[in-house]
């Protein structure tokens, strides 16, 4: 399986203020055909998840542009570029290059100082 | 517009098997590039992926739990089933659906996600 590690596991941040979550794979999410299988997602308070980067660094359609992806091979990063209130929630990162099986990491719950 | 539902029981007992419906719209699981996935989250913590079928019929299962779990669809009802049997108390959790994006054969995405229901197994 490839392990799916998310740091840190709690993000206490002021808002207006960035914010950034790494995420590291096992192994390189790189396919042959030159794109990277890592999705980022946002899991609201009482809600299901939602996309916010498919592809390593393409934001999600109506995702504000506050939200950028980057990274490659095994190290990936999510930022926020300035936290709003409405940010609150946890994080996931997700690895589709294995199907068998998809994993997720283990979360980053993002909090309002 | 893209929306999944999912419905079932929401209590079992220890060692009974859980039928699970998604029933979506907006797209068709014929279309090529599009896929059905389960995803489980118990209580407080991490998402789990749990199975695939996508438009070309093929059926992909978490390793770990390959044994206890099958997939249908039925194109005329825009649904699929998921079933997972021997359900234990540590099974409990909000199940998924989301609507799935294949790239090359590779789940690309998860794009759309169901509300969720909550299974709780306990005798």
């Amino acid at each position: 399986d490839i392990v799916m590690t998310q740091s840190p596991l709690s993000l206490p941040v002021t808002p207006g203020e960035p914010a950034s979550i790494s995420c590291r794979s096992s192994q390189s999410l790189l396919y042959t055909n030159g794109y990277t299988y890592l999705n980022w997602y946002l899991q609201k308070p009482g809600q299901s998840p939602q996309l916010l980067i498919y592809l390593a660094t393409n934001r999600a359609s109506g995702v504000p542009d506050r939200f950028s992806g980057s990274g490659s091979g095994t190290d990936f990063t999510l930022k926020i570029s300035r936290v709003e209130a409405e940010d609150v929630g946890v994080y996931y990162c997700m690895q589709g290059l294995q199907t068998l099986p998809i994993t997720f990491g283990q979360g980053t719950r993002l909090e309002i100082k | 517009q893209i929306t999944l539902k999912e419905s079932g029981p929401t209590l079992v007992k220890p060692t009974q098997t859980l039928t699970l419906t998604c029933t979506f719209s907006g797209f068709s699981l014929t279309t090529r590039g599009v896929g059905l996935g389960w995803i489980r989250q118990p209580p407080g913590k991490a998402l789990e992926w749990l199975a695939l079928i996508n438009w070309n019929d093929n059926e992909y299962f978490s390793p770990s739990m390959k044994r206890r779990l099958s997939i249908t669809q039925d194109t005329s009802k825009n649904q699929v089933v998921l079933t997972m049997t021997n359900m234990d108390p540590v099974d409990t959790a909000t199940y998924y659906c989301a609507h799935g994006r294949i790239l090359e054969w590779l789940v690309r995405d998860f794009e759309y996600w169901g509300p969720g229901i909550l299974v709780t197994v306990s005798s």
